[in-house]
């Protein structure tokens, strides 16, 4: 079945130190990736997303993910997380051009001083 | 300037009391989607709106319905809410339908609680 999977509900890390959230689907062919945020109460942001070209993709706030096709991985990463960056990751994809967008189950960060 | 913008914040319901939320947006998209989202799961779509087109996801209980009385605004009507309804209501636009290309722009969400 077609899938959007984050192993990770909950990651802490300390303010300061690097960040790797992970994401893995299992579709047919590569799927549009996507990797949103939601701090407490507010609605889902877009980070950053790939559709085709260079598979190391840049996005807001220094965030950055990289697409592997081998692994079915679009893991989001960032070498230094300030502690605003507290709250919940989703990555998501859209298969092929469908008009659906799939949500992972979300990866919730919290951040020690 | 917040261009999808959810009222209330927070609402708070009677089990079997009618409730709607509502969502305007200052975006002028043709497409207005109502997400529900509970503790720890992924966002669920529940229908949306391309221009006055309705869509329905299959597996919406008939229970919610919705109506865009306009491009600015949607409304997500709970008919009779059970327990089970409680959750964050996230109303979300796009410009197009194609999401491979087009970009959400989600509302802060409304906290709907069932007593």
């Amino acid at each position: 079945a077609q899938s959007v999977t984050q192993p990770d509900i909950h990651i802490t890390v300390s303010e300061g130190a690097s960040l790797e959230l992970r994401c893995n689907y299992s579709y047919g062919a590569t799927p549009y990736l996507f990797w949103y945020v939601q701090s407490p109460g507010q609605g889902l942001q877009l980070l950053l997303k790939y559709f085709s070209g260079d598979t190391l993709v840049q996005g807001i706030k220094g965030f950055e993910a990289e697409f592997k096709r081998s692994q079915s991985s679009f893991n989001l990463r960032k070498p230094s997380v300030h502690w605003s960056d507290a709250a919940e990751y989703f990555c998501a994809v859209v298969p092929n051009r469908d008009d659906k967008i799939i949500f992972g189950k979300g990866t919730r960060l919290h951040i020690l001083p | 300037d917040a261009m999808v913008i959810q009222n209330p914040r927070y609402q708070v319901t009677q089990f079997g009391k009618p409730v709607t939320l509502s969502c305007s947006q200052t975006l002028n998209h043709n497409v207005m989607y109502w997400y529900q989202q509970k503790s720890s799961q992924a966002p669920k779509l529940l229908f949306h709106y391309y221009d006055k087109d309705f869509n329905n996801e299959a597996d919406t209980p008939d229970n919610f319905q919705s109506r865009r009385p306009n491009t600015s605004f949607c409304f997500l009507d709970i008919r009779s809410p059970g327990l089970g309804d409680a959750a964050m209501y996230l109303c979300a636009t796009s410009r197009g339908r194609a999401l491979s290309r087009e970009k959400l722009f989600f509302g802060s969400g409304t906290q709907l609680s069932v007593l």
